[in-house]
């Protein structure tokens, strides 16, 4: 069975752009997250999908969106790219919303993101 | 703000050696989780503990729940190269609020052959 999927791998933007992350969750699971990753830091929330709705979003600014589609897919836009959003950016699906206290993640292999 | 601290941030030991990794916080998790990630992928779970006081071993991997359910540590016995990595502790928000994982900024893992 396919995992996490995550495209583009890598990616190049100046700053001012636009850029559009996306995610297929593994077969069956409902949840989508988003997490940054900068380098030498842990992962950072970012938004939790569940069900095609929005269940939780980390303190990041409006500059961030993300939707969910009817087969679960996700995808994450960014705006206004600053320097600073320059990040490996996580995807993880699991069964489960975020109301479950052991709730398993699977983490895809991440959208490296390069804003010159 | 991290709520989560690991400690060491940096560990290069020889094979053979025992470690230990230690992640602390303030806040009361739900669930603890550990994670090991490689260059160029994404974070691979390892455990997760939920109960305060709790054990799991995992091979040579021995995690322990804080009998609060603030902190953390895992233990590796007889290191060896093939455990080298980013390892990163998670916490869960006890109530279950729907803010995701709280990530601590990882420990590198480094084992010498």
């Amino acid at each position: 069975d396919a995992g996490v999927t995550q495209s583009p791998t890598h990616l190049i933007k100046t700053r001012g752009q636009h850029v559009t992350l996306r995610c297929s969750p593994i077969s069956g699971h409902k949840s989508v997250s988003w997490y940054q990753q900068v380098l030498g830091q842990g992962p950072q929330f970012i938004f939790q999908y569940y069900e095609k709705e929005e269940r939780g979003r980390g303190n990041f600014p409006d500059r961030f969106s993300a939707r969910q589609f009817p087969n679960y897919s996700s995808e994450l836009n960014v705006n206004a790219l600053l320097l600073g959003d320059s990040a490996l950016y996580l995807c993880a699906s699991s069964l489960f919303g975020a109301r479950s206290g052991a709730n398993v993640l699977t983490f895809g292999a991440g959208s490296r993101l390069t804003v010159l | 703000t991290q709520l989560l601290e690991q400690s060491p941030q940096f560990l290069s030991i020889q094979e053979g050696e025992n470690l230990t990794v230690y992640c602390n916080s303030s806040s009361v998790f739900s669930s603890l989780q550990w994670y090991r990630q490689e260059p160029g992928e994404g974070p691979v779970l390892l455990v997760t503990v939920v109960t305060g006081g709790e054990v799991k071993k995992l091979k040579r991997l021995t995690f322990q729940f804080g009998d609060a359910r603030k902190d953390s540590s895992l233990h590796i016995t007889a290191a060896q190269p093939g455990d080298t990595g980013l390892y990163l502790c998670a916490g869960a928000r006890a109530g279950g609020g729907a803010d995701g994982l709280t990530f601590g900024k990882g420990t590198h893992l480094i084992i010498q052959p």
